[in-house]
């Protein structure tokens, strides 16, 4: 089954960007998407197909995809970023829904 | 707007069965796209339990699939889950969502999700 690598936890200073990492085997040729998981919340998609907004979701966030990683780039950094972070493909040979663990951004 | 809820017991005794509905609201579940129920237990990364089309077609997550039905009513605009031989395993919060597998695989509308605790 595929699989996908995020880092436990990044961290980043208030106004400075982040870059969270998602890995997998060949994953430039998947659609990534991603998603902002506060606690006790359900997951909001912030991105998907490997570099869209949704309506809604602030310019600061930007995705991109190439060979094995996909980033999630949050510039200027606000306290309101702090959450989960998961990226997501859809595996289309097995027609399953893949996630990966999730990054823990802390913003200090 | 798209909106989602789920309904059903907080509580559930191994070995029993569980239940859960989704409403729909905001949009004819008969139009298309897929409907999926996913969850996500206490500390854990999220897992898709698996998707239903309006047809009543159905992908599930090859790990659950034999204690996994997942039905569609287009009349009432809901679809439901049922997982049979609970252990404390599936304690989790489940979600149900809109799952754009057609159009790159992504999630675009969440439930608020229910918890759902499996203890005797």
């Amino acid at each position: 089954s595929y699989e996908l690598t995020q880092p436990l936890s990044v961290s980043v200073a208030l106004g400075q960007t982040a870059r969270l990492t998602c890995g997998g085997d060949n994953l430039e040729n998947k659609h990534v998407h991603w998603y902002q998981q506060k606690p006790g919340q359900a997951p909001v998609l912030v991105i998907y197909r490997d570099i869209n907004r949704p309506s809604g979701i602030p310019e600061r966030f930007s995705g991109s995809n190439s060979g094995n990683t996909a980033t999630l780039t949050i510039s200027r950094a606000q306290a309101g970023d702090e959450a989960d972070y998961l990226c997501q493909v859809w595996d289309s040979s097995t027609t399953w829904v893949v996630f990966g663990g999730g990054t823990k951004l802390t913003v200090l | 707007q798209v909106q989602l809820q789920e309904s059903g017991p907080g509580l559930v005794k191994p070995p029993e069965t569980l239940s859960l509905t989704c409403t729909v609201s905001g949009y004819s579940i008969s139009s298309g796209y897929y409907w999926g129920w996913f969850r996500q237990a206490p500390g854990k990364g999220l897992e898709w339990i698996g998707s239903v089309y309006y047809t009543g077609d159905v992908y599930d997550n090859p790990s659950l699939r034999n204690r996994v039905t997942i039905l569609i009513d287009t009349s009432r605009n809901q679809f439901s889950l049922e997982m049979g031989s609970l252990t404390a395993a599936d304690t989790a919060v489940y979600y149900c969502a809109r799952d754009l597998r057609g159009y790159g695989g992504y999630i675009d509308y969440w439930g608020r999700g229910t918890l759902v605790n499996v203890s005797s």
